[in-house]
């Protein structure tokens, strides 16, 4: 069972919006950072959301992050079809002293 | 352009050890802390530790203490990572991945090398 739990997995049509939301505890989310990474298909994870929510060079402004106390999310906007991929979060753990990712969270596009 | 070039497939019984590589090229290999992320067949991703390429310091997940070693040789821009004891539930892609924040350790990560598979079979 992973510390970060991240929500099902969501489906959306080209243009919608979709959110990702990652739930985790006063540790870890409610104390420190929360990043997003998108793995594609047999592919290595990309840095989409970094600090909570922002956005390194390159990415899309479709991509938004937030965070309030315990929980984070990840919102993608005008959905592409190449937006399917796993999205993950990541939170640095006080207690268990490690970075911890959320179990992942299958994005489908239809 | 950053890249993060590792070694390829390997296949171990069990009980014995592996060692990845990760050569880095691109940029100073000795300004970015490097981490280590595993993630099984259809699985999430793992942290497992960083080392610091510029002291050689470590620092391992919990889990891992006692059964992982990270080492790196600058004279080469490489990383490694050394997993002995291997078990079948070790099967795994290893990714290396670069720090964000250089020698200030952030522990999110701007750059993946392209993993490693490791096979744990009798």
């Amino acid at each position: 069972q992973s510390v970060l739990t991240q929500s099902p997995s969501p489906s959306g049509t080209p243009g919608q919006r979709v959110t990702i939301s990652c739930s985790g505890s006063s540790s870890n989310i409610g104390r420190n950072y929360v990043h997003w990474y998108q793995q594609l298909p047999r592919m290595a994870p990309k840095l989409v959301i970094c600090r909570n929510d922002e956005r390194p060079s390159g990415v899309p402004d479709r991509f938004s992050g937030s965070k309030s106390g315990t929980s984070a999310s990840l919102a993608i906007s005008g959905l592409r079809s190449e937006d399917e991929a796993d999205y993950y979060c990541a939170a640095w753990d006080d207690s268990l002293s490690g970075l911890m990712f959320g179990g992942g969270t299958k994005l489908t596009v239809l | 352009q950053v890249q993060l070039v590792q070694s390829g497939a390997e296949v171990k019984k069990p009980g014995a050890s592996v060692k990845v590589s990760c050569k880095a090229s691109g940029y100073t290999f000795t300004n970015y802390y490097l981490h280590w992320v595993r993630q099984a067949p259809g699985q999430g991703l793992e942290w497992m530790g960083w080392i610091n390429p510029d002291s050689g310091d470590t620092n391992y997940a919990q889990k891992f203490r006692g059964w992982v070693t990270m080492t790196r040789d600058t004279s080469i821009n490489t990383a490694y990572m050394e997993l002995s004891r291997l078990r079948s539930d070790d099967t795994a892609l290893y990714y290396c991945a670069r720090d964000r924040g250089g020698l200030l350790l952030l522990y999110y990560f701007d750059y993946w090398g392209q993993g490693s598979l490791v096979t744990v079979s009798s």
